[in-house]
């Protein structure tokens, strides 16, 4: 089983506040992690990214952190702006058969309220 | 910054047609991919290609579906015979490694094909 979940369709949030977008997995094989976002009409662009031996990487206003144990990941947003307001979609990279795959969540609709 | 082009942005063909959708891949990547999303739905991968051979696909690509890079610099997807559960956003993608295969290297993404089956 290797699932990816999102299992927050969207989430609201007002601007300035902090975003948390979770994602939750079942393969503890799977090597790293990572989020994009995507606009609509455009592809989903690459935003952040966590190895599996780390518990925590931060790039400006996005912190992923990552709980093996708990197989779950978290993408904090602080603080949101208008322009945060996307899809994000949380994927995870594993080997499976001799090969490396991408397995990709379904995706939370982030809506940053004025 | 160097990005992954695709054209056109919107197609619409009848079921039965043959489509092809084109992109043009990040000039020094190596490994490129099609995936799709159905409105409403995940991101779904359909193939991967590397050094003018399939190297991965899914289940979804079947033998309607066949992928080439006819020169240097573009890669495209032909679908033989269109059906109405083909339409969807196609996504081309480009990598400097193999999709998954390294932290550092993750896929670019051009902005779609919304493809229509009428």
């Amino acid at each position: 089983d290797q699932q990816v979940k999102q299992n927050s369709p969207s989430l609201s949030v007002q601007e300035g506040r902090i975003s948390i977008l979770n994602c939750d997995y079942t393969n503890s094989m799977f090597d790293y992690f990572l989020w994009y976002k995507k606009y609509p009409a455009e592809g989903p662009t690459f935003l952040i990214s966590i190895s599996s031996i780390k518990d925590k990487n931060e790039d400006g206003r996005f912190t992923v952190f990552l709980n093996k144990s708990a197989k779950h990941l978290s993408l904090h947003i602080v603080p949101s702006q208008p322009g945060d307001s996307a899809v994000y979609f949380c994927a995870a990279s594993v080997k499976w058969i001799g090969n490396y795959q991408l397995i990709w969540g379904a995706g939370t609709k982030l809506i940053i309220k004025p | 910054e160097p990005e992954v082009t695709q054209t056109p942005s919107h197609q619409v063909t009848q079921m039965g047609q043959e489509v092809i959708l084109r992109c043009v891949p990040i000039s020094n990547h190596l490994y490129f991919y099609w995936y799709r999303q159905i409105l409403g739905q995940k991101v779904e991968f359909l193939v991967s290609f590397y050094n003018n051979e399939i190297s991965e696909k899914s289940e979804i690509f079947d033998d309607q579906f066949s992928v080439e890079r006819p020169d240097g610099s573009n890669f495209t997807l032909k679908i033989r015979s269109t059906k109405l559960e083909d339409s969807a956003m196609y996504f081309c993608a480009s990598s400097e490694d193999k999709e998954g295969s390294s932290y550092n290297s993750p896929l670019h993404f051009g902005n779609g094909t919304r493809l229509t089956v009428t």
